[in-house]
């Protein structure tokens, strides 16, 4: 099975800041058709997940420019930008270029 | 609007079984491909089960492998997850969860889950 790992578990930001959460993958997430299948999804507090990035760095309909995504191969990054009150909770990567599919453990993102 | 509302969750004894449901629209079901994804309560995500648009695909994570069947009725716009011999360890808030189009591997969309507690 493909293992995520995720870095930092939490993280505390000021409103307005800047942060970069990784993923980091035990294989390629190269799919035999050349794209690369790594997503990105935000908990909030109560809620189901729902889905930021696809794809590696293609927003999901609706979500803000101030969240990107980048990498390549095995290594990720989520960046997000002036945050929000309305971006805290859990953070979580997920791959679905192989099954199984597989997510990282999840980074929290509260407040300083 | 896509709407996913899963059912069927709640208390049940270890080794008995349990059958939730995920009744879907706002789409045209039977053209995508949905999963079973589930939460242990305080937990991470864990991917569990996924069922082509057709049924002609399903895969299943080794945990649940042999113990629990995804299917799904197109003309009931219904997702199902057949679970057996259930541990302990089941117990989480289980989320269908539909892919964004054909041939896409990510969850564009989530249901609000049913809870499965598995205690004697």
């Amino acid at each position: 099975d493909v293992v995520m790992t995720q870095t930092p578990v939490s993280l505390s930001v000021s409103l307005g800041g800047q942060v970069s959460i990784s993923c980091r993958s035990s294989q390629s997430l190269v799919h035999n058709n050349g794209n690369t299948y790594l997503s990105w999804y935000l908990q909030k507090p109560g809620q189901s997940p729902q889905l930021l990035i696809y794809k590696v760095s293609n927003r999901f309909s609706g979500i803000s420019d101030r969240f990107s995504g980048s990498g390549s191969g095995t290594d990720f990054t989520l960046k997000i930008s002036r945050v929000e009150p309305d971006d805290l909770g859990v953070y979580y990567c997920g791959q679905g270029t192989q099954y199984p599919y597989t997510f990282g453990a999840g980074t929290k993102l509260e407040l300083k | 609007e896509v709407q996913l509302v899963e059912s069927g969750g709640g208390l049940v004894q270890p080794g008995r079984s349990l059958k939730l449901s995920c009744v879907a629209s706002g789409f045209t079901f039977s053209n995508y491909g949905m999963n079973w994804i589930r939460q242990a309560p305080g937990k991470g995500l864990e991917w569990v089960a996924y069922i082509s648009s057709g049924s002609s695909y399903i895969y299943y994570a080794e945990t649940v492998k042999g113990r629990f069947t995804i299917s799904r009725d197109n003309a009931k716009n219904t997702l199902y997850l057949q679970m057996t011999s259930l541990r302990s360890e089941d117990t989480a808030l289980y989320y269908c969860a539909r892919v964004a189009a054909i041939s896409t591997h990510w969850f564009a969309y989530w249901g609000q889950g049913t809870l499965v507690t598995v205690s004697s």
